[in-house]
C-alpha cells in the first residue's frame, strides 16, 4: 500500500495521560500536514512539515501538542496530559507541491474520557 | 467570519437528479481551490481541483469565480454512491489550506 498510514487507528485514553500518533506518507511527497477534525467540521490545519522541517504551526495548538519529522520521512505527533477538549480525530496528510492536492491517511480518532 | 463557507445541507435529492453545491472564501490571496468528499467517518478524498475555466470529470463541473470568490460544484445524475459530505477548499499557498465545514449530499433510490 503505496498511500499514507496512520497508526493507531483508535486510541482511547483517560484524562491527564500522553499519547503519541504516528504517520507515514507517501514516500516520494516532501510536504506533511496534521489535521484535526471534530463531528460537523472541515478538518482544522495543526502543522506543516517541508521534509524535516517543521515551518508552520497553528495559533491554535497549545503548548501541550508537539510533531516532530526527524529525518523527513515519518512524523509523530504527540499530546500531553490531554483533555477532554482533545476528543478528535487526527488526520495527518502528504504531498508533493503547495498546490496540489493533498492524500490523506485514515486518521488516527482519540477519546479522552 | 470563516474563512471558507459552505451550506452544510444536507441535500436530498433522488437518484438522477442534478446537484449544486455552492461555496465561498474570504482570502482573495487564495490560489489554489479543490473540492474534496468524505464518506461518514472516513478520511477526506480528493475529489477534483478547481481551475478559473471551469472543469469537468465525468458527472462532476467545478467552477471558479475569482471576482465573487465563489466556487462550485455541479453533479449530474446523481448515483447512489455520491452520498457523502462534499469539502471546499481553498489554498493561499505552501501550508496555509483551508477546509470548508462541507456539504451532506443524500441520494436516495
Amino acid at each position: 500500500d503505496t498511500g499514507v498510514s496512520q497508526n493507531p487507528r483508535h486510541k482511547i485514553t483517560k484524562r491527564g495521560q500522553n499519547v503519541t500518533f504516528r504517520c507515514d506518507p507517501i514516500s516520494e511527497h516532501n510536504r506533511l500536514y496534521w489535521y484535526r477534525q471534530t463531528l460537523g467540521q472541515g478538518p482544522e490545519f495543526l502543522t506543516y512539515f517541508q521534509n524535516e522541517a517543521q515551518l508552520e504551526k497553528s495559533r491554535l495548538l497549545s503548548d501541550r501538542f508537539s510533531a516532530e519529522r526527524p529525518k523527513g520521512s515519518f512524523s509523530t505527533l504527540e499530546i500531553q496530559r490531554t483533555e477532554q477538549g482533545d476528543s478528535a480525530m487526527y488526520l495527518c496528510a502528504s504531498s508533493s507541491q503547495s498546490n496540489y492536492g493533498y492524500t490523506f491517511g485514515s486518521g488516527t480518532r482519540l477519546t479522552v474520557v | 467570519r470563516k474563512e471558507v463557507e459552505q451550506d452544510p445541507g444536507p441535500f436530498n435529492v433522488p437518484e438522477g437528479a442534478t446537484v449544486a453545491f455552492n461555496c465561498t472564501y474570504s482570502n482573495s490571496a487564495s490560489q489554489s481551490f479543490f473540492w474534496y468528499r468524505q464518506d461518514c467517518r472516513k478520511e477526506p478524498k480528493l475529489l477534483m481541483s478547481v481551475y478559473s475555466s471551469g472543469n469537468e470529470d465525468g458527472r462532476f463541473t467545478a467552477q471558479l469565480n475569482r471576482a465573487s470568490q465563489y466556487i462550485s460544484l455541479l453533479i449530474r445524475d446523481s448515483k447512489l454512491s455520491d452520498s457523502a459530505t462534499y469539502l471546499c477548499v481553498a489554498n493561499t499557498g505552501g501550508f496555509k489550506t483551508i477546509f470548508g465545514a462541507g456539504t451532506r449530499l443524500f441520494v436516495k433510490a
